[in-house]
Parts: structure tokens; sequence; C-alpha cells
């Protein structure tokens, strides 16, 4: 079955600098797909940027970026040059690549707040 | 950008009641997801539709729970009856094709507060 594990509940950090996301998966798929959402105040959820397990390169998406390290079933997320506005919670995700199931499960969400 | 809309925002109903949570997905989607979330905590499956069929269920979806699409209207959640354990937020979303690789696109949440 899949699982996705956030071990961070919370994070301050303080606004231009970096932070990094930690998230780990257990899957027995060869093929999969991982994903970072964040839900700001407002409860709105957001999509930020996705990673495919056969890709060897990290997804970059404007300040966002990943840290995929398969053999350890890991995928961080780093958000550079942090900005007030990227307080939220962000959640990590997963959808195998099997026909099987549709379905994305969701880590437990790690709360950034960025400070002046 | 593609919208997904939930309404009512907010319900208040009582213990033993029926609710139905309204959403309207994407036009053009075709996959349609239920995820209810505690406390704005971990955001748990509890359905997957497709095609006028659930594709999906996890053990959250109770017998007391449905979902539909009728005539390509509002895809809906009905609880029926509800129990005080039902408080939450729950999230609608949608997908174009349902492939491994594609985003969701996620409603604003109905709050649901059984009394």
């Amino acid at each position: 079955a899949q699982k996705v594990t956030q071990t961070q509940t919370s994070i301050s950090v303080v606004e231009k600098t970096t932070v990094t996301m930690d998230c780990v998966y257990e899957t027995r798929d060869s093929s999969y797909f991982l994903f970072w959402y964040k839900q700001t105040a407002s409860g709105e959820i957001v999509f930020l940027i996705r990673q495919d397990s056969y890709k060897k390169e990290n997804a970059t998406v404007g300040h966002y970026s990943l840290n995929f390290q398969k053999p350890k079933s890991s995928i961080g997320l780093i958000i550079t040059a942090t900005q007030i506005e990227d307080s939220a919670v962000y959640f990590c995700a997963m959808r195998e690549g099997s026909a099987n199931t549709n379905k994305v499960v969701f880590g437990t969400g790690t709360r950034l707040q960025v400070l002046p | 950008g593609p919208k997904v809309l939930q309404i009512p925002s907010h319900q208040i109903i009582d213990m033993g009641q029926m609710v139905t949570l309204n959403c309207d997905p994407v036009s053009n989607h075709l996959y349609f997801y239920w995820y209810k979330q505690i406390l704005g905590q971990q955001m748990e499956f509890l359905v997957n539709f497709y095609n006028g069929k659930v594709m999906e269920k996890s053990k959250l979806f109770k017998d007391q729970f449905s979902v539909e699409r009728p005539d390509g209207s509002y895809f809906t959640l009905k609880i029926q009856p509800t129990a005080l354990e039902d408080s939450a937020v729950y999230f609608c979303a949608s997908s174009a094709q349902g492939a491994s690789n594609e985003r969701l696109f996620f409603g604003h949440g109905t709050k649901l507060s059984v009394l």
C-alpha cells in the first residue's frame, strides 16, 4: 500500500533564506509520481511541483525545487529565497503509476512560517 | 486558471440528518475525488469517481456515504445519516484524464459541522 510520511510538523525560517521540507514515501510500484501542494491560510490548495519516478533530474519550478533521492524513497521540497507569503502548510503526495489505482495519497503536512 | 467550485462553504447540521455537499469540477475534467481533512491535518482520500462509477474508496468512505454526478451536473457527496465524527472540511478535486502524472485541481472545501 502506498504511504507518504512527513516528519516535520512545523518549521520557522527568516525570509530570504532557503528551507527544505522532508518527505519519504512507500510504494511497491516501479513507476510513480510525487507531488507537492501548498495549503494557504484561507484553505486553498495549490499545486506546486511534480517529480516523475523515472526521471533522474530534480524538478524545478520558480523558487521551488525537489531533492529526489530514489534509493532512500525521499522527495524533499526546497524553497529558495523564501518570502512571507510562502507561509503555509505544505503537503507531499504520491500517485502510483499502476493502472489499478488512481488515488493520490497525502502526507500529514509541514507548516512553514516565514518570519520577517 | 481552471477552478473547482464547492457549495456551500460551510454547512451546519444536526447529527442524524442528511447532508449533500456539492462540487462543480473543472469543465471537461473526467475524474473526480473527495478528500476529508480534520482540523487542518492530513487530507485523507475518500473516493474517486469516473464515468458515473466509484473507482476506488477508502475505509473512511462509510456505508452512509454516497457520490454521484447526475447528467453532468454537480458532483455530490451525500452523507445519510451524519455522525459527529463526520465534522471536517471536505475537499473536492478533479483531474482531466486521470493520468498518473496529472495534478489535482482542488476546490476551497466545505466545512461540515455536525452538532
